[in-house]
């Protein structure tokens, strides 16, 4: 299958950590990615993981992959009001051709 | 970073007429392009691969006679939804290969009445 799932609704208090958890099926992804998509705009690409690494670390963003159990993290640290949007986590493969399927994207509700 | 633009952010048409949507990729050339279709409050469908020079390619389910896509350039492609009724409202994103990354535009909003 290509399903790619996400919990649909994240709230956190502003300073804390966010962690918005994502898990995909296909085991032939190549990269896996998280976009970020404010209300009424286009998709931001935040970072990406090539699904050969473990982490990466990107100033407040840390992604975490277990290729084993095909589960996808994204933690924002020091969670601000400017944050809160929906992240959209995506899995690609470019075997025969480059696809990206995406999760239903995660509402990240921050409270000041 | 890469930025991929879109025209118009916003149109709203009446029923039966068509409309263009143009994709730019700003600071790069992209062979390959996508249109996605996104509805309320869920994820991005997959509607069509624009390649430079050749025809595009259409998801499942996706009707090529009613969503032209033109790739006359490395820089740009269209979506024209012709005879255009309230059903194709939505939020048409696209989105622009460089390297491994893909770039998403700002998105239309169309509003067919």
């Amino acid at each position: 299958g290509e399903d790619v799932e996400q919990s649909l609704f994240l709230s956190v208090r502003e300073g804390d950590s966010s962690v918005i958890n994502c898990t995909y099926t296909d085991s032939s992804s190549t990269y896996l990615y998280w976009y970020k998509q404010e209300p009424g705009a286009g998709l931001q690409l935040l970072t990406y993981i090539f699904s050969n690494m473990d982490m990466k670390q990107d100033q407040r963003l840390t992604v975490l992959l277990n290729k084993k159990d095909k589960h996808l993290s994204l933690r924002i640290a020091d969670t601000q009001t400017g944050d809160s949007a929906i992240y959209f986590c995506a899995e690609s493969r470019n075997t025969g051709g480059f696809k990206t399927i995406f999760g239903a994207g995660t509402r990240l509700f921050v409270k000041a | 970073g890469a930025v991929v633009s879109q025209h118009p952010s916003r149109v709203i048409c009446k029923s039966g007429t068509s409309v263009k949507i143009e994709c730019r990729s700003l600071d790069f050339q992209a062979t390959t392009m996508f249109w996605y279709r996104q509805f309320p409050k869920q994820s991005l469908m997959l509607m069509a691969t624009s390649n430079e020079g050749s025809k595009a390619t259409y998801e499942q389910g996706v009707e090529k006679d009613k969503f032209l896509i033109n790739h006359a350039s490395l820089t740009l492609s269209t979506l024209t939804v012709t005879s255009a009724h309230p059903e194709d409202s939505s939020f048409y994103i696209c989105s622009a290969i460089r390297g491994d990354e893909q770039y998403f535009g700002p998105g239309t909003r169309l509003t067919v009445t």
